[in-house]
């Protein structure tokens, strides 16, 4: 079966301060993968998702980034963190030629 | 790009009645629209989906509703318990199928 994993599950970090956050799945090949935001009691922002190693679609222009490294491997970074970056970060996978999202247990940021 | 829109954005109903929340889309080319409940604190579960070659779909106390015609879904909770609180979102696929746009979210209260 196919597991997703985020890491780290929580992190508070200063603003002005770089971010790496990891996402992995298990036991499927050529996944599409998504990074998502939501902010305290609001709704699931897209920020990027990937169909394949090193493609990236942005769909939201801001200080944040990604990059896919392998195939199964899905990184959300940030040179200099702001303030309004705080926000529960989900990454979701889906097989290819399939609809159904489903999302890893999320990261939650703090930038004080 | 696609559009979603979900009301109500909050419902609060006692244990044992029903709840009801809609959604409308944008973009006819649309062809699948899941539902998923988050509780707090936690990621987005699935919770039923629906394509658009069917009206209506069922599973045990959940139902979800679909008219292509007038772009609009809906899902229903029968016989409602206190563990369906939580927040619900509903999207539909769009961007050449390879991602979903959200609604905004419906915080249901089922109060014993």
């Amino acid at each position: 079966s196919q597991t997703i994993h985020q890491w780290p599950a929580t992190l508070v970090q200063p603003v002005g301060s770089p971010l790496s956050l990891e996402c992995t799945v298990e036991g499927t090949s050529n996944p599409n993968l998504y990074w998502y935001r939501q902010a305290a009691g609001r709704g699931l922002q897209l920020l990027f998702y990937s169909v394949g190693i090193g493609q990236i679609s942005s769909e939201v222009p801001q200080n944040l980034s990604a990059s896919r490294p392998q195939d199964r491997q899905f990184i959300l970074s940030s040179k200099k963190l702001l303030l309004s970056d705080s926000g529960f970060y989900l990454c979701a996978w889906r097989r290819a030629g399939r609809e159904t999202q489903y999302f890893g247990p999320g990261t939650r940021l703090l930038v004080l | 790009g696609e559009n979603v829109e979900q009301h109500p954005s909050t419902l609060s109903v006692q244990e044992g009645d029903s709840a009801v929340i809609k959604c409308t889309y944008s973009d006819s080319a649309s062809n699948y629209f899941p539902w998923y409940k988050q509780e707090l604190g936690k990621r987005p579960q699935l919770i039923i989906d629906i394509r658009s070659n069917v009206g209506e779909k069922k599973d045990q106390r959940i139902a979800v509703t679909l008219n292509k015609t007038a772009k609009h879904f809906s899902l229903h909770i029968t016989e409602t318990q206190p563990e369906d609180s939580a927040v619900y979102f509903c999207a539909a696929n769009s961007g050449g199928y390879q991602k979903v746009t959200f609604g905004t979210g419906t915080k249901l209260q089922v109060i014993p």
